[in-house]
């Protein structure tokens, strides 16, 4: 079946450094989602890119669906400490298949 | 905007019991709603799909006799873990999606087992 994965698994950034992690999928995508988890938290909807190198942004955060629809991307500008979660690349219809995700933590 | 609800946040129970999760969409009518599992520190698995109405669509490995799903409402989903083992302690989150023609979906707050 489709596999997604992401890079990093972990990343650890001082509080107003950027933030980037990739998702790849080894088969091409009609659409991709991301999601955000708070630590002990559910998974929040962020955002869905449907178009070949699609790019949307939602202040602080870029998110990008590769040309091939392939790989998408998110980046965040100048890091808070309300970003720390886990970030999940997520493809699917109805039925969700969520990435290995990305932990992101913030050093104030 | 959307709001799934569960019920236990948390439970605690022994091994061999059964354990009844509750997912509610509150503001919303959902025909179908998902359950999945997590692991700590790991991403989420979709165990199975529950049809209002009928019965529920079960991915690959998931026992359906151990996890038992009923969707009596248009709000309201079950899972029954039963005969529970250390091994099932997990957090169980449900999620809907609240349009038909919407990607997006509303998670619940989770569920969180931990079976002794």
């Amino acid at each position: 079946g489709q596999q997604v994965m992401q890079i990093p698994q972990y990343q650890h950034v001082q509080e107003g450094e950027d933030f980037t992690t990739y998702c790849n999928s080894s088969t091409t995508l009609s659409n991709i989602q991301w999601y955000k988890q708070r630590p002990g938290g559910h998974p929040v909807f962020l955002i869905q890119l449907v178009k070949s190198g699609e790019v949307k942004k939602q202040k602080r955060l870029t998110f990008q669906f590769g040309e091939a629809k392939k790989n998408s991307s998110l980046h965040i500008t100048a890091t808070q400490t309300t970003d720390v979660g886990t970030y999940f690349c997520v493809f699917g219809n109805e039925k969700l298949t969520f990435g290995t995700g990305t932990r992101l933590t913030i050093i104030p | 905007g959307a709001v799934v609800s569960q019920h236990p946040s948390w439970v605690i129970c022994k091994s061999g019991t059964s354990v009844k999760i509750e997912c509610r969409s509150l503001d919303f009518q959902a025909t179908t709603m998902f359950w999945y599992r997590q692991f700590p520190k790991q991403s989420l698995m979709l165990m199975a799909t529950s049809n209002e109405g009928s019965k529920a669509t079960y991915e690959q490995g998931v026992e359906k006799d151990k996890f038992l799903i009923n969707h009596a409402s248009l709000t309201l989903s079950t899972l029954t873990v039963t005969s529970a083992h250390p091994e099932d302690s997990s957090f169980y989150i449900c999620s809907a999606r609240v349009l038909a023609n919407s990607y997006e979906q509303y998670f619940g707050p989770g569920t969180r087992l931990t079976v002794t």
